[in-house]
């Protein structure tokens, strides 16, 4: 079946650092995704990326989807506290309904 | 408007019983998946539905698993004859209309225990 590769699994920083997280998969993916969720929550939308070469920003939240479409990476710049949590990449592929979720990079933040 | 409800959000069950697991979609919303997390992975989608429409349960094991999403009410996971395996969090999640453009919600997730 199609498998996300997230990494890294988890990333200790200090507040104030950007952070970089990324995605690859063997199989083409038309919609990329990445999702947060905090302890005991659901996952939260962060971005959503649609064409191959796109890149978007949602504040100091920007990701990219890659050109070939086997990838997609997501930049965090100057993180906070609230930062902390778990970021999930997710893909589509074409013609598809269900989502394909990477590991998950955990994120912790020293204040 | 309220966000994806699902209930309860903590179910202890013991090996053999049936979980029941409820979700209400947001407003205007007819689509509803159901993914399944084990501890410190990601989300493995189970199952599309539509109103009264199973559409993908590509996901879903062939034994014990059920899901519907009849005309009125919510939408119910049905595990019959839990075993320790099927501990894990339950997500769903809705979107309007299905379009491959579209937005998947999540609710809080129901998470299941089985002793």
């Amino acid at each position: 079946g199609q498998q996300l590769n997230q990494s890294p699994q988890s990333m200790f920083i200090q507040e104030g650092e950007d952070v970089s997280m990324n995605c690859t998969s063997s199989s083409i993916f038309n919609t990329w995704l990445w999702y947060k969720q905090d302890p005991g929550e659901g996952p939260v939308l962060l971005i959503a990326l649609y064409k191959a070469g796109e890149l978007t920003s949602n504040g100091r939240l920007t990701a990219q989807f890659g050109i070939t479409r086997k990838d997609s990476f997501l930049n965090i710049s100057a993180s906070i506290p609230s930062d902390v949590g778990i970021y999930f990449c997710a893909g589509r592929s074409q013609g598809a309904q269900k989502l394909v979720f990477g590991q998950g990079t955990r994120l912790t933040i020293n204040p | 408007n309220a966000g994806v409800m699902q209930n309860p959000r903590h179910l202890v069950r013991r090996r053999g019983q049936e979980a029941r697991l409820r979700c209400s979609p947001m407003k205007g919303h007819s689509h509803v998946y159901w993914y399944r997390q084990l501890p410190e992975e990601g989300l493995k989608f189970m199952v599309y539905l539509q109103k009264e429409n199973i559409i993908d349960e590509s996901g879903m094991p062939k034994e014990r698993f059920s899901a519907e999403f009849p005309k009125e009410g919510p939408s119910i996971l049905r595990i019959q004859q839990v075993v320790r395996g099927d501990s894990a969090a339950y997500f769903c999640a809705s979107s309007p209309q299905g379009a491959i453009l579209e937005t998947q919600y999540f609710g809080p997730g129901t998470r299941l225990l089985v002793l």
